[in-house]
Formats: C-alpha cells, structure tokens, sequence
C-alpha cells in the first residue's frame, strides 16, 4: 500500500525567514506529486505539481518554489516568508500517467508567520 | 474557469440518520470528474468517493452514495446512517482532463450530534 508522509507536521517562523517542506511518498514509483495550500476557512488551492524528477508546474505566481530531487521526493520551499504564507500545506501524489486520478493527501504541515 | 459551489456552510444532524450536502459546478468540459473528500479536525484530506462525468450511475461507497445531475450541474452527497466519526469538513472537487488541478469549493461543516 502507499504512504504519504510530511513534515514537520507544525512550524512557527519569524517573517523574512527560509522555509523548507518536506514529502515523500512511499510504496509507489514515479507518481505525480501536489502541494496544496489552505488558508483559514479555504477550500485548498493548488501551488505545484510534478510529473516527475525535475518537472515542476507553478499555479499561483508567489514567493514560493518546489523541487523534486527524488523520485518520490517533493520539497516546498522559500527563501524569505512573508505573513500571507502562513496556512496549512498539503502534498499529495497520484498515479503516473494520467491528469484526473484520484488525489491521496498526506497529513499536512500547519505553517505560522509571525 | 472551473468553479465549485457548497451552498451550505454547516449543517448538523442526528447519529443514525441520513443528510445530504450540496454541490454544484461549472463548467463547459465534456471529460472531468467530481470528487467529495472529508477533513476530520486532523485536517488530513480523505476520499470519500468519486465520479466519472461520463458514468450515468451514481456512485456509492457503503454509507455514501452521490446524486450526479449532469445537465443541471449538482453533485450532492448522501450520508446513511450517520455516524459520529463523520463530524468533518466536506469539501466537493472538480478536476477536468489533462489539467492535474483540483479546483475545490469553500467547504460544508457536518457535525453528527449523539
């Protein structure tokens, strides 16, 4: 079976820090990987997605940036955070190979800016 | 644009009986698919069932089953017997073909009460 892990799950940084989110997946190969992000009382909003090792598609233009230096791996990144980042970041794979299979979510990282 | 539309920002019901939460969407694709998915306070995003646009029959997962009007849009849930695990955030989505987006709407708040 497939396993999606995160971390850290919680986080509290100052602004104008880095950030580094980490997910990996476990039990599958090459899936397409997510990040997602909730703000409070959102539905999720879609950052990045991969279809694989260093194929990154931005969706909203912003302070952010994604890697994926392993095959199941996908880094969320920033090099100075800004208040607005703060929210509650969610990764998630599919299977390879097609845009509309189902999304499996991992459990999230909770993100302050203070 | 894709757009999704929960109608209902909380509802409540008592264990054992049946609710339904609304969904509808817009959009002028032919090829996409409709998800619920349910946020429990662990905030961990969990499938709870899928459709396939092209698929007449609804779909039913053991105690949920969906209402899939396609002319009119709607997309709603059922909930049998509810139960007091179900207390979650539901929240319908919408991906279309060859996007990888999950375009979600803002969320019904179900609280199961004993």
């Amino acid at each position: 079976s497939q396993t999606i892990h995160q971390w850290p799950a919680t986080l509290v940084q100052p602004v104008g820090s880095p950030l580094s989110l980490e997910c990996t997946v476990e039990g599958t190969s090459n899936p397409n990987l997510y990040w997602y992000r909730q703000a409070a009382g959102r539905g999720l909003q879609l950052l990045f997605y991969s279809v694989g090792i260093g194929q990154i598609s931005s969706e909203v233009p912003q302070n952010l940036s994604a890697s994926r230096p392993q095959d199941r791996q996908f880094i969320l990144s920033s090099k100075k955070l800004l208040l607005s980042d703060s929210g509650f970041y969610l990764c998630a794979w599919s299977w390879l190979g097609s845009s509309t299979d189902t999304q499996y979510f991992g459990p999230g990282t909770r993100l302050t800016v203070l | 644009a894709q757009t999704v539309t929960q109608s209902q920002p909380e509802m409540s019901v008592q264990e054992a009986e049946t609710v339904t939460l609304s969904c509808t969407y817009d959009t002028s694709e032919s090829n996409y698919y409709l998800f619920w998915y349910k946020q429990p306070p662990s905030r961990q995003m969990i499938l709870v069932i899928r459709q396939e646009a092209y698929k007449q029959q609804n779909a039913t997962e053991n105690r949920f089953s969906v209402n899939f009007q396609k002319a009119a849009k709607s997309f709603s849930l059922k909930i049998s017997d509810s139960q007091l695990g179900d207390t979650a955030m539901y929240f319908c989505a919408f991906i279309r073909g060859s996007n990888y987006k999950l375009t979600f709407g803002k969320g019904t708040l179900l609280t199961v009460n004993p």
